[in-house]
Order: structure tokens, then sequence, then C-alpha cells
């Protein structure tokens, strides 16, 4: 069993559509959880990070992180066919090892 | 706007070659990595280095060293390379030891034949 789990899609959606993204883990000790968006023929950057559990929003795009069930999600409303891309999600114990999963493909059709 | 500058894009090389892949960043970090992206696998930790002539293995050193002399400029070497090691390669870079804020190159797709 991989470390973290990552459906790999594609996800395809309509223009303005409210996308969710999943992962999850096994490691009961990750604490840093962060997502990355890969445009094609690019390298990851980096999109948002939480630690340990909770909320965080920024513009359009909020993370969840829910510990307990070990499962994280990002949410992006009012999806644009600019964030077509990969999304990976990534964790970390603390320390500078990360961890990722496998890639999320999503496209959104104007 | 900070950098993390690999040296090729496209590389071809043929089976038993040795085979340099140059990553250098421009932002003082002291942090730097080597992994490799899979369709279905994700990203894996090949090598890491906290510092310069400092490297430690990741997830999957097997067939590959690496070479930090200076602190901005961390070299992945493919001692004898293999078509197994046909792979997209990425390199990143790291402030913060938290694992957030990885700056990440743009990658080298190697095609070993």
């Amino acid at each position: 069993q991989k470390e973290v789990e990552q459906d790999p899609g594609p996800l395809s959606v309509p223009e303005g559509a409210i996308v969710s993204l999943n992962c999850t883990y096994s490691n009961s000790a990750f604490q840093y959880f962060m997502w990355y968006r890969q445009y094609s023929r690019k390298g990851p950057e980096l999109l948002m990070y939480t630690y340990s559990s909770g909320n965080k929003e920024d513009g359009r795009f909020t993370a969840q992180v829910d510990k307990s069930s070990k499962y994280i999600s990002l949410f992006i409303r009012d999806s644009q066919p600019s964030d077509s891309a990969t999304y990976l999600c990534a964790m970390s114990e603390g320390g500078n090892k990360l961890v990722f999963g496998a890639g999320t493909i999503l496209r959104v059709k104007s | 706007d900070v950098k993390v500058t690999q040296s090729s894009r496209y590389l071809v090389k043929r089976t038993g070659e040795k085979v340099f892949l140059e990553c250098v960043q421009d932002m003082d970090h002291e942090n730097m990595f080597w992994y490799r992206q899979d369709p279905g696998l994700g990203l894996r930790l090949i090598y890491f280095s906290y510092d310069v002539k400092m490297k430690e293995k990741g997830d999957i050193p097997e067939g590959y060293s690496v070479s930090r002399e200076k602190k901005e400029r961390f070299s992945l070497i493919l001692e004898s390379a293999s078509t197994n090691q046909t792979s997209m390669y990425l390199c990143a870079s790291s402030l913060w030891e938290q694992g957030i804020g990885y700056t990440f190159g743009s990658g080298t797709r190697l095609t070993v034949v």
C-alpha cells in the first residue's frame, strides 16, 4: 500500500464547476500538508499548505485536512480553463522530506 | 524571481552511458533534492542534500549518485544509464525546515535507448 493515495483522474469538469481533489494517507505522523499545481512541461509549484487539521482558504482555493480520517482535500470554486493542470498532494512529518501523491489530472472545459 | 534551473529540458542517452543532470538555484537555499516523476507513481525522492558536500539517500537511490561541491549546484549522476531510468527528473530546493516552500525546476525528460 502506498503511503499517500491519490486518484490520477483525469477529472474533466465544465468551466465554473466546483472541483474536489482528494488524497488519503496512512502515516499518522504527517503534520504538514501541501498542494502543488503542475502545468504541462513545468515543475510543480506550491499552491497551498496547511499545518495539522483544519481549513485554509486562498481566493478560489480551499484546503481541508481531516487527520482523524487521514484525508485531505482541495476545493476549487468557479473553476477556470487556466486551472487545467496536474494537482499533487504532498505531506511531511516535519523536516525536509516530502511524500507525494501520484497527482490528479484536471481538465476544465470552456 | 527565485529560480531553480535545470541545464537540459530533453536528453536522449544510450544504455551504459554516464549521464550528468545539473541543477542550479539562485536562492541561497541549504536544501536541494532530486526526484523522478513517472505516470501513476508521482514524485519519488532519489537523493537530497542539506549542505555542501553532504548527501543523503532518498527512497530510490539505486543506480544514481549525486555531487554537491557548491551550495548553489546539485548534480545527479547516472553511472551507467539503463532503460528503466527513462523518466522526468525534477530538481528542487528549499530553505524551510518543515518541507514546505520547495521550489522546483522545470524538469529534464531523459530517454535512455
